[in-house]
C-alpha cells in the first residue's frame, strides 16, 4: 500500500525568503507524484507533477520539485516566496492502473510580510 | 483547459433530507471521476471512484447506500447524500481524470454541506 508523509503541518516564512515543503512517500511499485495547492474554501489546483523523465519539475509560478527515488521524496521548493503563496499544499501519490490518489496531510504555508 | 465545476457551492439542509451535488467536466471527457471528503484543516479522504456507465467503487468504511453516486455521462457525476445528518456536514470535492492515459486529476471548487 502507498502512503504519503508531509512532516511539516505549518511552515511560516518571511516574504522573499526561500522555502522547502517536504514530502516523502512509501510504495512498492512505481509512482506518479503531484503537488496541489488549495486556497481557503476552494478546490485543489495542480501545481506540478512527476510522471517520468526528468526528476526536476517546475511550475509556471516559480515552484519546483525534485523526485528522489533513493530517498523516496518529492520536496517542493521556491527560492523566493510571495504573500500570495500563502495556502495549503498537498502532496499526492498515484500508481498506474487505479489512478487513485493518496494524499499527505498537507502543509500550511504562511508567508509573513 | 481541464476545468471541473461543482454545483451547488454551498448547501444547507435539514436533518433527514437528501441533497444532490453535481460534478461536471466542462471542456473534456472524464471516464473516471472521484469524490472526496475534507474535514476542517485536514486532508482529502477518497470516498469513491465513479466510472461512466458502471457502478461506483467505494472506499472501505464509506456507506454506499448513504452516498449514492451516479456517473451517467462522460461529463457529469452526481453525489447524493441520503437522509443527511449533522455528522455528514463537510466539504465535498470531486475530481475528474481525462479519458485515456492521463494520470492527473483536476479538481472542482468543492461543495460545503451543512446539515442542521
Amino acid at each position: 500500500a502507498q502512503s504519503v508523509t508531509q512532516l511539516d503541518s505549518q511552515v511560516p516564512v518571511f516574504e522573499e525568503a526561500p522555502v522547502e515543503l517536504r514530502c516523502n512517500y512509501s510504495s512498492s511499485v512505481s509512482v506518479y507524484l503531484f503537488w496541489y495547492v488549495q486556497y481557503p474554501n476552494q478546490g485543489l489546483q495542480l501545481l506540478l507533477k512527476y510522471l517520468s523523465g526528468s526528476t526536476l519539475v517546475e511550475s509556471i509560478n516559480g515552484f519546483e520539485a525534485e523526485f528522489n527515488k533513493s530517498q523516496t521524496s518529492f520536496h517542493l521548493r521556491k527560492p523566493s516566496v510571495h504573500i500570495s503563496d500563502t495556502a495549503e499544499y498537498f502532496c499526492a501519490v498515484s500508481t498506474s492502473g487505479t489512478y487513485k490518489y493518496i494524499f499527505g496531510t498537507g502543509t500550511r504555508l504562511k508567508v509573513l510580510a | 483547459g481541464a476545468v471541473v465545476s461543482q454545483h451547488p457551492s454551498r448547501v444547507i439542509c435539514k436533518s433527514g433530507t437528501s441533497v444532490k451535488i453535481e460534478c461536471r467536466s466542462l471542456d473534456f471527457q472524464a471516464t473516471t471521476m472521484f469524490w472526496y471528503r475534507q474535514f476542517p484543516k485536514q486532508s482529502l479522504m477518497l470516498m469513491a471512484t465513479s466510472n461512466e456507465g458502471s457502478k461506483a467503487t467505494y472506499e472501505q468504511g464509506v456507506e454506499k447506500d448513504k452516498f449514492l453516486i451516479n456517473h451517467a455521462s462522460l461529463t457529469l457525476s452526481t453525489l447524493t447524500v441520503t437522509s443527511a445528518h449533522p455528522e455528514d456536514s463537510s466539504f465535498y470535492i470531486c475530481s475528474a481524470r481525462v479519458t485515456g492515459l492521463a494520470v492527473e486529476q483536476y479538481f472542482g471548487p468543492g461543495t460545503r454541506l451543512t446539515v442542521t
